[in-house]
């Protein structure tokens, strides 16, 4: 069955860049996509990639993809404090019936 | 424009009780899924919902119901309560088929004691 993995941790001092990895198993995903979760409310869509893509970016979100390895990274640069927060990465034959990760928990240090 | 809206906030019910969740999908958006979010995990998809049809269902049992109305919006029923039904229940929308992109609602709070 599909499989999403993730790290649970990052810690990073403001300014810096984070990187957030994420394997899958399913290779008949479409879209690949980068959510974030702050505390007390639902998902936020931060970006997303078709599956025929390498790399996408969006202001200081940079989205790699390996295919082959099946491994997709999100790219903050420039790490704010209101960073801060869960980023789950999912993949989807079509985004309703995305399945997720249980999420990356990003610290942001001053 | 509104976004998903999602009610009540907050419910406690008893083991065995049932359950019915609220959806108002985002203005324009006929495709309604719901997905379970356990703490500490990723949400994990329940069923989806388009033009009032049922159009995939994840891995739950089928005491977890839905229903979506001509206006978009969507219930989740959930029958015999059980503990582990304890978790947050996120609704999202999306403006049809094939959809790209998932406008999530803040989510209902189900604690079951």
């Amino acid at each position: 069955g599909e499989d999403v993995e993730q790290s649970l941790f990052l810690s990073v001092r403001e300014g810096d860049s984070s990187v957030i990895n994420c394997t899958y198993t399913d290779s008949s995903s479409t879209y690949l996509y980068w959510y974030k979760q702050e505390p007390g409310a639902g998902l936020q869509l931060l970006t997303y990639i078709f599956s025929n893509m390498d790399m996408k970016q969006d202001q200081r979100l940079t989205v790699l993809l390996n295919k082959k390895d099946k491994h997709l990274s999100l790219r903050i640069a420039d790490t704010q404090t209101g960073d801060s927060a869960i980023y789950f990465c999912a993949e989807a034959p079509n985004a309703g019936k995305s399945t997720f990760g249980d999420g990356t928990t990003l610290t942001v240090k001053p | 424009e509104t976004g998903v809206t999602q009610s009540p906030t907050h419910l406690i019910k008893t083991r065995g009780q049932q359950v019915t969740l609220r959806c108002s999908s985002q203005s324009g958006h006929n495709t309604v899924s719901w997905y379970q979010q356990a703490l500490g995990q990723g949400p994990q998809f329940i069923f989806q919902y388009y033009r009032e049809e049922e159009n995939g269902r994840g891995n739950f049992p089928p005491r977890f119901s839905g229903l979506q109305f001509p206006n978009y919006s969507s219930e989740l029923n959930v029958n015999a309560l059980e503990l582990d039904d304890s978790a947050l229940y996120l609704c999202a929308s999306s403006p049809g088929q094939p959809n790209e992109k998932l406008f999530f609602g803040s989510g209902t709070q189900l604690s079951v004691l």
